[in-house]
């Protein structure tokens, strides 16, 4: 079947823009996450979904990041006013059972 | 001190050798422990996935668990040059679904 997908696979844009980045979960997975991944460091957590509802959004870095995920299943990651630091890998993960996360190829984000 | 440490300095070894990898943590919480490998530029992709201490083979791969020292280890025995990847350690607790990573390994299997 198929995994996990996200698209873009490659953004750029200018420091001070919005974004938005797409995950395609694998189908009938309830469980959603977003990670980050700077370069020689593992993903880091920013969000968990259970369904529609975010249940842990502690690893969101500042009020400039936002995820929805409206129908339970394709989530949207959303950052406004987008700044250099915020270039990185932004990784997507779904799972059926606890700790099993299955991950997709990722979005690399660059601001300029 | 980070929850989960790895060392991350490069590994180059001779292919057919044993590859030996390992991660410590200092959350006591952890139950679920995996490992990933990850190619250039493409998502983690999970090799093994283990509950709580204990050993579990999976062809060439072996992970072990030992939860009394916080400790856990991949071997990767007659090692190929397409194991040539990072390699990440991952763990959670019970309900706490965020995973907690180490920094990555890279290993460079040389023909």
């Amino acid at each position: 079947g198929a995994g996990v997908s996200q698209t873009p696979s490659n953004k750029v844009t200018e420091k001070g823009k919005y974004v938005e980045l797409r995950c395609d979960p694998i189908s009938g997975h309830t469980a959603l996450y977003w990670y980050r991944q700077s370069l020689g460091q593992g993903p880091e957590f920013l969000i968990y979904f259970q369904g529609t509802g975010a249940a842990d959004d502690s690893g969101l870095p500042n009020d400039r990041f936002f995820a929805v995920r409206p129908e339970g299943s394709v989530s949207t990651l959303k950052i406004q006013r987008t700044e250099r630091g915020d270039s990185a890998v932004y990784l997507c993960a779904s799972s059926s059972r606890a700790g099993e996360q299955f991950f997709g190829p990722g979005t690399r984000l660059t601001v300029l | 001190q980070k929850e989960v440490e790895q060392d991350p300095g490069p590994l180059s070894v001779p292919e057919g050798a044993i590859v030996s990898l390992n991660c410590t943590y200092s959350n006591s919480a952890f139950q679920y422990f995996m490992w990933y490998r990850q190619y250039s530029r493409k998502g983690p992709e999970l090799l093994m996935y283990t509950y709580s201490s204990g050993n579990k083979e999976d062809g060439r791969f072996t992970a072990q668990v030992d939860k009394s020292s916080k400790y856990i280890s991949l071997f990767i025995r007659d090692s190929q040059p397409s194991d040539s990847a990072t390699y990440l350690c991952a763990m959670s607790g019970y309900g706490n679904n965020r995973l907690a990573f180490g920094k990555g390994n890279q290993v460079v299997v040389i023909p």
